[in-house]
């Protein structure tokens, strides 16, 4: 069964500052299945990246995604206000879609 | 604009079943065009993968809930639905409905989730 473990579990930045956030699957994966969500209290997900590298409609190129194999990057160039939440990311395997535990980013 | 809504009663009793509904707007629901799916989020967790139905033939659902899901669509009323039997405490949570769009594999389009507490 494939693990997804995120890191850190929170990082504490400062707006305009660099966020890089870690995915890690216990055996290599698809990238194809690789996507990252945004959620904030109250709210449901928002897909940010599918494809491992791929921007959903509307979603601000201060995002990127990176990764291969059973390591995935999750890179906010620049942080904004309204960056600051959770993130999760996503695989799939054993017949089902997987997500790690979730970075949150907070205000430092 | 797609925008999906979930509905269904918000206390259910140990043992019981759980049923929601899945409302879509902004477009025809359709079998084999779309992969329409349940997940849901215990309070203060993470993300867990329910099920989703693509055709009556081709439908995924996880293997630690699969004898007890089931997912299906009314395309006379644009909806879909999730079934749980024999629901217990630890399946309290945030349920939401969600959609994925063409050539990419991920939940694009969501409901604004549904807080179902199972207890007596």
């Amino acid at each position: 069964e494939i693990v997804l473990t995120q890191s850190p579990g929170t990082l504490s930045l400062s707006p305009g500052e660099r966020a890089t956030l870690s995915c890690r699957a216990s055996e290599s994966v698809s990238s194809s299945y690789s996507a990252w969500y945004q959620q904030k209290p109250g709210q449901a997900p928002r897909l940010l990246i599918h494809g491992a590298s791929s921007r959903a409609t509307g979603i601000p190129d201060r995002f990127s995604g990176s990764g291969s194999g059973a390591d995935f990057t999750l890179t906010i160039s620049r942080l904004e206000p309204e960056d600051f939440a959770v993130y999760f990311c996503q695989q799939y395997g054993n017949s089902r879609f997987i997500f790690g535990p979730g970075t949150k980013v907070d205000i430092k | 604009q797609v925008q999906l809504q979930e509905s269904g009663p918000g206390l259910v009793k140990p043992s019981q079943t759980l049923s929601l509904t899945c409302t879509v707007s902004g477009g025809p629901i359709r079998s084999a065009s779309y992969y329409y799916s349940w997940l849901r989020q215990p309070a203060g967790k993470g993300l867990e993968f329910i099920g989703r139905f693509y055709t009556n033939e081709n439908t995924n659902y996880n293997p630690s809930l699969k004898n007890r899901v089931t997912i299906s669509l009314d395309t006379s009323k644009n909806q879909f639905s999730l079934r749980l039997t024999s629901v217990t405490a630890a399946d309290t949570a945030v349920y939401y409905c969600a959609r994925d769009a063409e050539h990419l594999i991920g939940f694009l389009h969501w409901g604004q989730g549904i807080l179902v507490t199972v207890s007596s």
